[in-house]
C-alpha cells in the first residue's frame, strides 16, 4: 500500500515558537490530506485538511501546504502555545474508502 | 450531527478468553467503518474496513475479526486473546463513497494480563 513518510518523530520547541512537520508520499492519486492531533489516552482530532487542487490552507495559528509535484506536505503551527503539546499525525487518501497514516510526531512545547 | 460511540473505554482480559468491542454511528447512513490498533507511543494500524453491510476487508491477518450486523454497528472480535492484542483499539467512520476525514471514537483500551 501506499507508505507515508513522517518527519521528524519528535520535536520540542519553546512556547511562541513555530513547528513544522513534513510528510512525503508516493502515490500520485492520493487527493486527500488530513492532519490529525492526539492527546494523551484521546482519540485522535481532525484539525485541518487540504485537497489536492489547493496548495495551501489556514485556519488561525495552523496552516497546510501541499506540493504535488513533489509529493510531500507539511503542517505548520506558529506561536506555538504548551497545549499544542500533542502526538500529530498526516495521512493520505490513495483510495476512496482507504486512509494511510504517517507514524506520528510528538511535538512538546516548553513554556 | 454525527456521533460515534465505542466501548468498553477499557478491559483487561486473560489470555485465552475471547473478546468484543461494539462501535455504533449516530445521524449518517451507509457510512465507511474502520477498526484500528494503536501499541504504546505508536502510530495507528488498520485492522478492517467496512463499506456496507456484512462486507469487511481485513488488512493484516491475526487472530481478530470483525463483523457488521447492521448498517451502522461494527463489532471487533476475537476467540482467544493473545498478549500482543494489549493496545488502543480506535473505531472510525467516514462518508460513504469516501469523501472527507476519518471521524474517531474515544477508543477501547485493552489489556491482556
Amino acid at each position: 500500500g501506499e507508505n507515508v513518510e513522517q518527519h521528524p518523530s519528535t520535536l520540542s520547541v519553546q512556547e511562541g515558537d513555530s513547528a513544522v512537520i513534513k510528510c512525503t508520499y508516493s502515490d500520485s492519486a492520493s487527493n486527500y490530506f488530513p492532519w490529525y492531533k492526539q492527546e494523551l489516552g484521546k482519540r485522535p482530532q481532525l484539525i485541518i485538511d487540504i485537497r489536492s487542487n489547493v496548495g495551501e490552507k489556514k485556519d488561525q495559528r495552523i496552516a497546510v501546504t501541499l506540493n504535488k509535484t513533489a509529493k510531500h506536505f507539511s503542517l505548520h503551527i506558529t506561536e506555538t502555545q504548551p497545549e499544542d503539546s500533542a502526538v500529530y499525525f498526516c495521512a493520505l487518501r490513495p483510495l476512496s474508502y482507504d486512509m494511510r497514516f504517517g507514524a506520528g510526531t510528538r511535538l512538546t512545547v516548553k513554556p | 450531527s454525527q456521533t460515534i460511540h465505542q466501548w468498553p473505554a477499557t478491559l483487561v482480559q486473560p489470555v485465552g478468553s475471547p473478546l468484543s468491542l461494539e462501535c455504533t454511528v449516530e445521524g449518517t447512513s451507509n457510512p465507511n467503518l474502520y477498526w484500528y490498533r494503536q501499541a504504546a507511543g505508536r502510530g495507528l494500524q488498520l485492522l478492517f474496513y467496512s463499506v456496507g453491510i456484512g462486507q469487511i476487508s481485513s488488512e493484516v491477518p491475526q487472530n481478530l475479526s470483525a463483523s457488521r450486523p447492521q448498517d451502522r454497528q461494527f463489532i471487533l472480535s476475537s476467540k482467544k486473546l493473545l498478549l500482543s492484542d494489549s493496545g488502543f483499539y480506535l473505531c472510525a467512520w467516514s462518508v460513504g463513497g469516501g469523501d472527507g476525514p476519518q471521524h474517531f471514537g474515544d477508543g477501547t483500551r485493552l489489556s491482556i494480563l
